[in-house]
């Protein structure tokens, strides 16, 4: 099975641009994560879904990030307009269910580098 | 809410040294357990879980016991291989309304030759 998919794997874009990063999670998992990794923050959760619902976007940044969850196979988060503090790299992650068995595993994707110049 | 403290890094040891990093963890209920790794240029790969008390989580040679009455979450290896050279993370997974992994700040493991 294909693990969780992300694209693009590399971007570089001038700030003011508008970058979406997309997702696909595994086959038949429920809950999808977006991560942020950077030097000087770590790992951070922005959002997370559970069937396709946003339930916990405490995270997100400010108002220039975004994510949508339009079905259970696609995800995207986009940044809007997007500034060179956001250069990071963003990982989208996937797990089977939320609030059953709490030994569920969280798949991650190889994540999408990003550079704003 | 879940919170995590691994030991400061980089570790660095030589090949064959025995491994121990140190995880404890904060959190409500009875939470899993997680090790992570991550090689350079590359995304997170889980290493090995615990579920609950006293279960012993193990992979490639990394072993991890689930001990309650310390919240701890240690991690160790025998013996290291340069190619065990990366990046490692402990996360707890919460039993809560807030099913998401909180992650450590990360321990580097540089193995020398």
């Amino acid at each position: 099975d294909a693990g969780v998919i992300q694209s693009p794997r590399h971007e570089v874009t001038e700030m003011g641009q508008e970058v979406t990063l997309r997702c696909k999670p595994i086959s038949g998992h429920n809950s999808l994560f977006w991560y942020r990794q950077t030097m000087m923050r770590g790992l951070e959760l922005l959002i997370y879904f559970n069937n396709n619902v946003p339930i916990d976007d405490s995270g997100m940044p400010e108002d220039r990030f975004s994510a949508k969850m339009p079905n259970a196979s696609f995800s995207t988060l986009k940044i809007q307009p997007s500034e060179p503090r956001d250069s990071a790299v963003y990982f989208c992650a996937s797990s089977s269910t939320i609030g059953g068995d709490s030994g569920n595993t969280i798949y991650f994707g190889e994540g999408s580098w990003l550079t704003v110049v | 809410g879940n919170s995590v403290t691994q030991m400061e890094g980089p570790v660095t040891l030589s090949e064959e040294a025995f491994l121990t990093i140190n995880c404890t963890y904060t959190a409500t209920g009875y939470p899993s357990l997680f090790w992570y790794v991550q090689y350079p240029g590359e995304g997170l790969q889980l290493l090995l879980k615990a579920t609950k008390a006293d279960d012993k989580g193990s992979n490639k040679g990394f072993e991890a016991t689930y001990r309650k009455e310390t919240t701890s979450f240690h991690l160790e290896k025998g013996s290291v291989q340069v190619s065990d050279s990366a990046v490692y993370f402990c996360a707890p997974l919460g039993t809560d309304s807030s099913y998401k992994l909180i992650f450590g700040s990360g321990t580097r493991l540089l193995v020398r030759p």
